[in-house]
């Protein structure tokens, strides 16, 4: 079983629309990044948590520690949101990501 | 310019050839990896190392050799590449904490 599941695997919403995506991971953790890849391929951070809450321009994130669950929202999509959006964590004892399998959202205009 | 660097962006090679893909990174971290991305799959961990003198393996380095020249450069080699090694391949930099995560912009690689 994967550290970090994400959902949902793929998501299509309608331009305007209200996202979440979800991340679950089961290990005590140091930091979560969410992380954003676009069709040409490149990966960029979005945010990293380790608590709380962080909000960049229309993007959300949340991190629950106890619960061990991280949510990125993204109000008013837009088709450029279109991409990859990869969950990733890092562990309290380790020295590298384990990363979630990815969502793929598609926002049609 | 951007903060890592990977060369080759593509590349297709013949089965049993000798490849090297080659990242530098100019955000003056110590922490680089190198990584693997297949559709489904995520990414998975190939190498990394903490500085030049600490290499260490990932999950899936059968098939894989790395070196790290420089606190700005790591390399990854392919000995004799085989067709499931065909994947997008990502370098990429961390602070000490590993708060801060830089990717390049992946080298695709085909084996026939």
């Amino acid at each position: 079983k994967n550290e970090v599941e994400q959902s949902p695997q793929n998501l299509t919403a309608q331009e305007g629309e209200f996202i979440t995506i979800n991340c679950s991971y089961s290990v005590g953790i140091s930091a979560l990044h969410w992380l954003q890849q676009h069709p040409g391929g490149g990966i960029v951070s979005l945010f990293m948590l380790s608590s709380g809450k962080k909000k960049h321009g229309r993007l959300i994130a949340t991190i629950n520690i106890q619960e061990k669950h991280s949510s990125l929202h993204i109000t008013a999509s837009h088709p450029r949101d279109s991409a990859v959006y990869i969950c990733a964590v890092l562990p309290g004892s380790a020295r590298q990501l384990t990363f979630g399998s990815g969502t793929q959202l598609t926002v049609l205009p | 310019d951007a903060d890592v660097t990977q060369t080759p962006r593509n590349r297709i090679t013949k089965t049993g050839k000798r490849i090297m893909l080659e990242c530098s990174q100019t955000k003056g971290h110590d922490r680089m990896y190198w990584y693997r991305q297949d559709p489904g799959l995520g990414l998975r961990l190939i190498y990394y190392s903490f500085d030049v003198k600490d290499i260490n393996k990932g999950e899936i380095s059968d098939g894989y050799s790395v070196s790290r020249q420089a606190q700005a450069k790591f390399s990854l080699s392919l000995e004799s590449a085989i067709p499931n090694q065909t994947a997008l391949y990502f370098c990429a930099t961390s602070d000490l904490l590993g708060l801060e995560q830089y990717f390049g912009p992946g080298t695709r690689l085909t084996v026939t």
